[in-house]
């Protein structure tokens, strides 16, 4: 099984850099996916992670490390836009994708 | 448009009932994926199917099941329905059984059970 865990709320300032953590526990591990939800919409895919270290994507930024358990992905010059929930999402080798419950950021002027 | 088409957009119903829930993949995508989300609460995947063929499950109830059909599209049946059945529904494809492009989501399908 998994175990996913991530905080439920964070409220940051437009123009600020915010870091959302997630931590997981899982078996047969291949990557970790993030993704963005408005409410009431689709999830839209960010980013997906197989290896150590940083990804950069723009303003968007996801780090991986496999041997903790831990990513977190760092989103820069915040935008009112960037307010939605950011779901983490461990992938492993049976195909059985599920999603933390996400966190849902409030970008404030 | 994500390429992912699902219908209906929104479906009211009554406690007992039965609906079905289609879904259309992106074009050339195999894979698809079922996913319900109730209010305020994280994806909970159900059910996926690769080529026809069912890959893995979830935590779908007995009185929901799905297929997949030749022409790739599925359906998600949901029976004996209760009010807590409420949720937005979601289809997602990949082109793969294990993508690590990423799922495409459909819109979704929002229940509403009375």
């Amino acid at each position: 099984g998994q175990n996913i865990d991530q905080p439920t709320e964070m409220t940051a300032t437009e123009g600020a850099i915010v870091q959302i953590n997630c931590t997981y526990q899982t078996s047969g591990f291949n990557g970790l996916f993030w993704y963005q939800q408005h409410a009431g919409e689709a999830p839209t895919f960010l980013s997906y992670n197989v290896l150590d270290g940083l990804e950069e994507k723009g303003r968007f930024s996801s780090f991986l490390s496999r041997s903790k358990g831990y990513s977190y992905l760092l989103l820069k010059e915040l935008q009112m836009k960037d307010s939605a929930s950011y779901l983490c999402a461990p992938h492993h080798n049976n195909n059985d994708m599920r999603f933390g419950a996400g966190t849902r950021l409030t970008v404030k002027p | 448009d994500s390429g992912v088409t699902q219908t209906p957009k929104h479906l009211i119903t009554a406690t007992g009932q039965r609906v079905t829930l289609r879904c259309s993949p992106r074009s050339g995508d195999l894979s698809v994926y079922w996913y319900q989300q109730s209010l305020d609460q994280g994806l909970q995947f159900l059910i996926q199917y690769y080529n026809g063929e069912e890959r893995a499950k979830g935590n779908i109830l007995e009185r929901f099941s799905a297929q997949q059909f030749p022409d790739l599209h599925s359906e998600l049946n949901l029976s004996s329905l209760e009010l807590g059945d409420s949720a937005l529904y979601f289809c997602a494809s990949s082109v793969a059984a294990q993508s690590a492009y990423g799922y495409t989501f459909g819109s979704g399908t929002r229940l509403t059970v009375v």
